[in-house]
């Protein structure tokens, strides 16, 4: 079945650590995106790539950063410089074009701070 | 900052109700879309409606969309208790590149059984 696969499931940051969150899709889409939802809150876009090795700042990027060296996988990167990284992190896909695109959606992972 | 306005925050009805929620948004739309999420999972993609559609049907959902006033309503007819989640609006704006959305707040359905 196609999808997409966020691992781990939880994650625990300790102070001045950086921990990564794996996202990868067998969807075949160019796009791929990562969300943050805070406690009873919408989603707020962090990074989003249109293509393999290109990939723009979404509204709250800072203390962020991604790669896209396949197509398959946009690993997130939370930063020590992320001063308040608990929340729920979301990765979704979509085909590339210029929108009427549903987002497919992972199940999730939950960064908490030790 | 978020482009969409859900009301109500939290709704709570029993089973066999209809459940109404509404989405405002600011800006000119490609598409609007709506998405529910189970707790503590990802976002399901329900149904897309492009700027030039009024009104959309799925199954026991009936979504509109009024261009004018800038604002969509979500409508689940004949209610279960597996309906229970949060429901969002999501808006393809036309200044944006790409295939980017911008997620509102979101509504909170109770369904009582």
């Amino acid at each position: 079945d196609g999808g997409i696969t966020q691992s781990p499931k939880y994650l625990f940051r300790k102070e001045g650590q950086n921990v990564t969150l794996s996202c990868e899709q067998n969807l075949n889409h160019d796009a791929m995106y990562w969300y943050r939802q805070d406690p009873g809150q919408g989603l707020r876009l962090i990074y989003y790539s249109q293509i393999v090795n290109d990939f723009q700042k979404g509204d709250i990027a800072e203390g962020y950063s991604v790669s896209r060296e396949k197509k398959e996988s946009f690993p997130l990167t939370v930063t020590s410089a992320q001063k308040n990284p608990t929340a729920f992190y979301l990765c979704a896909s979509s085909p590339a074009g210029h929108g009427n695109q549903p987002q497919h959606f992972g199940d999730g992972t939950r960064l908490s701070i030790l | 900052s978020q482009q969409g306005e859900e009301d109500p925050q939290a709704l709570s009805i029993q089973e066999g109700e209809n459940a109404t929620m509404n989405c405002s948004y600011k800006t000119s739309i490609n598409n609007l879309q709506w998405y529910r999420q189970n707790s503590g999972r990802g976002l399901v993609h329900l149904i897309l409606i492009r700027s030039n559609e009024r009104e959309k049907h799925s199954g026991r959902l009936r979504v509109t969309l009024d261009t004018s006033k800038k604002s969509s309503s979500l409508l689940i007819t004949a209610s279960r208790a597996a309906d229970t989640a949060s429901y969002f609006c999501a808006t393809d704006e036309r200044e944006n590149a790409g295939n980017m959305l911008t997620f509102g707040g979101g509504t909170r359905l109770m369904v009582k059984p």
